[in-house]
């Protein structure tokens, strides 16, 4: 199976700041990834996909990069309602696994 | 509007059975590959099963896949007829606690899943 790792596991920012969350895979797998916004109570909702393409949708300071293990999601300026766990996804070969979520919070 | 709707969850003793459902609407159901993912309380999302879609009778239906903590005792089935998604559960365990979701893939080139229901609860308690 291939294993998901984020860094960090949780982050704490204020409202305009730029947050970065990484994300690796622990074999390659393309630009097979996903990123998730979930909130308490709530399904996850889909961000980004195929690494970069923005979900119809989704506020464009959401942004995403990277291919073969290494990825990249950019908050460009934190917003209040992005106050959020942040999960990746690997759609490259079955199981698909999530990574283990970075939390973001308010500082 | 597109939506999922799931249902069928509750405590069942270590052992049981529970037939989860996902009722789909505001699409085509039968064109769209679907899965079913769960959430465990304070952890992350774990997929749990997959059923392809599309209008190829080869493919649409019969290609299936589980997560190996399920395989053999979990089922995933569809009704294209009825737009409903199903996962039979048996031998149920208490580490199947979770939220279950069901989830529509954005087509069937697409792999990302992009439409969630709001989940069903399980709870495997004697």
């Amino acid at each position: 199976d291939i294993q998901m790792t984020q860094s960090p596991s949780s982050v704490s920012a204020s409202v305009g700041d730029r947050v970065t969350i990484i994300c690796r895979a622990s074999q390659g797998i393309s630009s097979w990834l996903a990123w998730f916004q979930q909130k308490p109570g709530k399904a996850p909702k889909l961000l980004i996909y195929a690494a970069s393409n923005l979900q119809s949708g989704v506020p464009s300071r959401f942004s995403g990069s990277g291919s073969g293990t290494d990825f990249t999601l950019i908050i460009s300026s934190l917003q209040p309602e992005d106050f959020a766990t942040y999960y990746c996804q690997q759609a490259h070969s079955f199981p698909w696994t999530f990574g283990p979520g970075t939390k973001v919070d308010i500082k | 509007e597109v939506q999922l709707v799931e249902s069928g969850g509750g405590l069942v003793q270590p052992g049981g059975s529970l037939r989860l459902s996902c009722a789909a609407s505001g699409f085509t159901f039968s064109d769209y590959t679907m899965n079913w993912v769960r959430q465990a309380p304070g952890k992350g999302p774990e997929w749990v099963s997959y059923i392809r879609g599309g209008s190829n009778p080869i493919y649409s239906g019969s290609t299936i896949y589980y997560a190996d903590s399920v395989r053999g005792r979990f089922t995933i089935s569809r009704d294209n007829a009825k737009r409903s998604l199903y996962l039979q559960m048996n031998s149920l365990r208490a580490d199947d606690t979770a939220v279950y979701y069901c989830a529509r893939e954005r087509n069937l080139k697409s792999r990302y899943m992009d439409v969630w229901g709001k989940g069903t609860t399980v709870i495997v308690s004697s």
